[in-house]
C-alpha cells in the first residue's frame, strides 16, 4: 500500500529564511509525488509534481522540492520564506498504474502547518 | 488546469438533515473526487464518482450516507445524509485526468457544521 509521512505537524521560520518542510512515502515502483498548499478556508493549489527525470523539481511561488530515492523522502524547499507562505502543506502520492481501481485517487500526508515570522 | 466551481462554500445544518455539495467544472473531466477533511486533518477521499454509474467508495464510506451523483462530464453532487455533529468537515471536490502523471485541481471546498 502506498503511503505519505509528513514528520512535523508544524514548522516555524523567520522571514527570509530558507523553509524545508519534510515528506517521506512508501510505494511500489516509481513513485509519482505532489504538493500542494491550502491557505485558510481555501481549496488546495498545487505547487509541484515529481513524475521523473531531474531530482529537483521547481514549483509556483519560488517553491522547490527535492527527490531522493535513496532516502524515500521528497522534501518541500524554498531559499527564502514570506510571511505570506504561512499555509498548511500536503504531500501526496499517486498510484502510477493506468487502469487500476487506484487511477487517480491521491494519497495524502498528514500536513504541515508553516508559520512564517517577519 | 480546471477552475472548479463548488457550492455552497459553507453551511451550518441541523443533525439529522441532509446537504447536497455541488461541483462545477468547467471543462470536460475525465475523473473526479470527493474527499473529506475533518477538523484539523488531513484530506480523506470519500469516492470516486463515476459518469453514468454509480460511484467507487472507499473503505468506510457508503453509498446511503454519501449519495454521490454525475449526470456528465462537468458536473457531480455528493450529499450528506442523516447529519451528525461528527460529519462537520470540509468536504472538497477534486478533478483530474487518468494519466497518474498529471496534477489533480481541488474546488474550494464546503465547510459544514453540524449542530
Amino acid at each position: 500500500a502506498q503511503s505519505v509521512a509528513q514528520p512535523e505537524d508544524q514548522v516555524n521560520v523567520a522571514e527570509g529564511n530558507p523553509l524545508t518542510v519534510k515528506c517521506t512515502y512508501s510505494v511500489s515502483g516509481n513513485p509519482y509525488l505532489f504538493w500542494y498548499v491550502q491557505y485558510p478556508n481555501r481549496g488546495l493549489q498545487f505547487l509541484l509534481k515529481y513524475i521523473t527525470g531531474d531530482n529537483l523539481v521547481k514549483g509556483s511561488y519560488g517553491f522547490e522540492a527535492e527527490f531522493n530515492k535513496s532516502q524515500t523522502s521528497f522534501h518541500l524547499k524554498k531559499p527564502s520564506a514570506l510571511v505570506s507562505d504561512s499555509a498548511l502543506y500536503f504531500c501526496a502520492v499517486r498510484d502510477p498504474t493506468v487502469g487500476s481501481s487506484n487511477t487517480g485517487k491521491l494519497i495524502f500526508g498528514q500536513g504541515t502547518t508553516l508559520q512564517v515570522k517577519p | 488546469s480546471a477552475v472548479i466551481s463548488q457550492k455552497p462554500s459553507r453551511d451550518i445544518c441541523q443533525r439529522g438533515t441532509s446537504l447536497t455539495i455541488q461541483c462545477q467544472v468547467d471543462s470536460q473531466v475525465t475523473m473526479m473526487f470527493w474527499y473529506r477533511q475533518q477538523p484539523g486533518q488531513s484530506l480523506t477521499l470519500i469516492a470516486t464518482a463515476n459518469q453514468g454509474s454509480e460511484a467507487t467508495y472507499e473503505s468506510g464510506f457508503v453509498i446511503d450516507k454519501f449519495p454521490i451523483s454525475r449526470p456528465n462530464l462537468t458536473f457531480s453532487t455528493l450529499t450528506v445524509s442523516n447529519m451528525s455533529p461528527e460529519d462537520s468537515s470540509i468536504y472538497l471536490c477534486s478533478v483530474g485526468s487518468d494519466r497518474p502523471n498529471t496534477e489533480a485541481f481541488f474546488g474550494q471546498g464546503t465547510r459544514l457544521t453540524v449542530v
